[in-house]
């Protein structure tokens, strides 16, 4: 089975802008969460979907949306971006929401 | 909300020696607790993981306590090897309304030396 995808692997944007981070669960799983990774707040959970609703949502400016759409498939968008927000983002999927298996995430860096 | 305390920080064992990293939590209502091991330049990745009605549970090497009263679980790594030096993470989550939510310690840097 393949595992977790994300695309891109690496992005750099400037202060401002918007990126968009995609992810593809493993087939037949239907929760997908984000995580955020940082040096100073190790990692953090932003939200996950089910079945293209949001079930859960972790402290996080509105800024930080996601979606997901009827394959699983889930995006997550960071509006105005801030230096802070230079991180490792993780993608995970899972068939319940609790055994959850990781992408190699999107490294973004804002400039 | 749930915090999870993990220690040590960083661990340095000769290859061959055992290795344990523990951590703690609060919420009571948490029901699985599993462990994740991060290299360089990749994502988390699932090694272990125990439920709370299971007091131990092994594969090969790996090995994970739970203590449900305490509120403190344990990785235990046996016969350690340079290839398990990586960033190690406990993590927890009640399963039930805390959909999708995993809380993470903040992970311990095991180094072995050959």
């Amino acid at each position: 089975k393949a595992g977790v995808t994300q695309t891109p692997r690496y992005l750099i944007k400037t202060r401002g802008q918007q990126v968009t981070l995609s992810c593809s669960p493993i087939s037949g799983h239907r929760s997908v969460s984000w995580y955020q990774q940082t040096p100073g707040q190790g990692l953090q959970f932003l939200f996950e979907y089910f079945s293209e609703t949001q079930r859960n949502k972790g402290n996080f400016p509105g800024r930080f949306s996601g979606r997901q759409f009827s394959n699983s498939r889930s995006e997550m968008n960071v509006s105005t971006l801030e230096l802070g927000d230079s991180a490792l983002y993780l993608c995970a999927s899972s068939l319940q929401a609790d055994t959850q298996y990781f992408g190699p995430g999107t490294r973004l860096t804002v400039l | 909300g749930e915090n999870v305390e993990q220690h040590p920080s960083t661990l340095s064992v000769q290859e061959g020696d055992s290795a344990v990293i523990k951590c703690t939590y609060s919420d009571s209502a948490s029901n699985y607790f599993p462990w994740y091991k991060q290299e360089l330049g990749k994502g988390p990745q699932l090694i272990i993981d125990i439920r709370s009605n299971v007091g131990e549970k092994k594969d090969q090497r790996i090995a994970v306590t739970l203590n449900k009263t305490a509120k403190h679980f344990s990785l235990h790594i046996t016969e350690t090897q340079p290839e398990d030096s990586a960033v190690y993470f406990c993590a927890v989550t009640d399963g039930g309304t805390s959909y999708g939510k995993l809380t993470f310690g903040q992970g311990t840097i095991l180094t072995v030396h050959p």
